[in-house]
């Protein structure tokens, strides 16, 4: 069974019209992580919930927001996107010194 | 600050050859982990194997081992008997402490092809 869900796999959305990607987990994690895959680079780190305590990278734009309600969901709201903002969104959990981090499927986000 | 470098953009490997994928890093951490993940076309990314900086033997699981050398900052991945399902892009990621907190950060990656 799937232990972090990623909705939808895809999301096709208008230029400037807000968007939500969801995260959720079965693993009782307290660390969430949001990480953009532009094509062909590495998962660029943008957040991460440690319990509640949200932790912003310096490069993350101010577009991109996340709210955690609970343990188990975290979403990722872009607020208003841009055409370079078309990539994939992994969501990953693990324990907060991790001996391994887990995945989701991902969203691959299409900005038209 | 913290880094991660995949020096090898492709590589190649004959059906059940062994190959090696290189990883080198960065960090003034004394505690740190390493770990390597799979992402095949579908886009998921697939854990494969972990090691700690205090982690006295090399990790392996299975067809995959680290080759772990401290010294030399580095922590190659080695896939024993390729298979062709192999082929994917392979990411070299550490976990870093800011704040108390670990965060993962993620190599360039490299892209395996297997060869019948």
């Amino acid at each position: 069974d799937a232990m972090v869900i990623q909705n939808p796999r895809y999301q096709v959305t208008q230029f400037g019209k807000p968007v939500t990607l969801s995260c959720s987990q079965t693993l009782n994690h307290n660390v969430m992580y949001w990480y953009q895959q532009k094509s062909s680079q590495a998962p660029k780190l943008l957040f991460h919930y440690y319990d509640k305590d949200f932790n912003n990278e310096a490069d993350t734009p101010d577009n991109f927001q996340s709210r955690r309600p609970n343990t188990s969901f975290c979403f990722l709201d872009i607020r208003s996107p841009g055409l370079g903002d078309a990539a994939m969104y992994l969501c990953a959990t693990s324990r907060g010194h991790p001996t391994e981090a887990f995945f989701g499927q991902g969203t691959r986000l299409t900005v038209v | 600050a913290q880094k991660i470098t995949q020096t090898q953009p492709g590589m190649f490997v004959q059906e059940k050859e062994a190959v090696t994928l290189d990883c080198t890093y960065d960090t003034s951490d004394p505690s740190y982990g390493l770990f390597w993940y799979k992402q095949p076309s579908s886009g998921e990314m697939i854990f494969l194997i972990y090691q700690g900086s205090y982690d006295q033997q090399n990790a392996t699981e299975g067809r995959y081992s680290l080759n772990f050398q401290k010294a030399r900052k580095s922590a190659n991945l080695v896939i024993s008997a390729s298979q062709l399902g192999d082929s994917a892009m392979y990411f070299c990621a550490m976990s870093r402490t800011s704040g108390g907190y670990n965060k993962l950060i993620f190599g360039a990656g490299t892209r395996l092809a297997v060869h019948p």
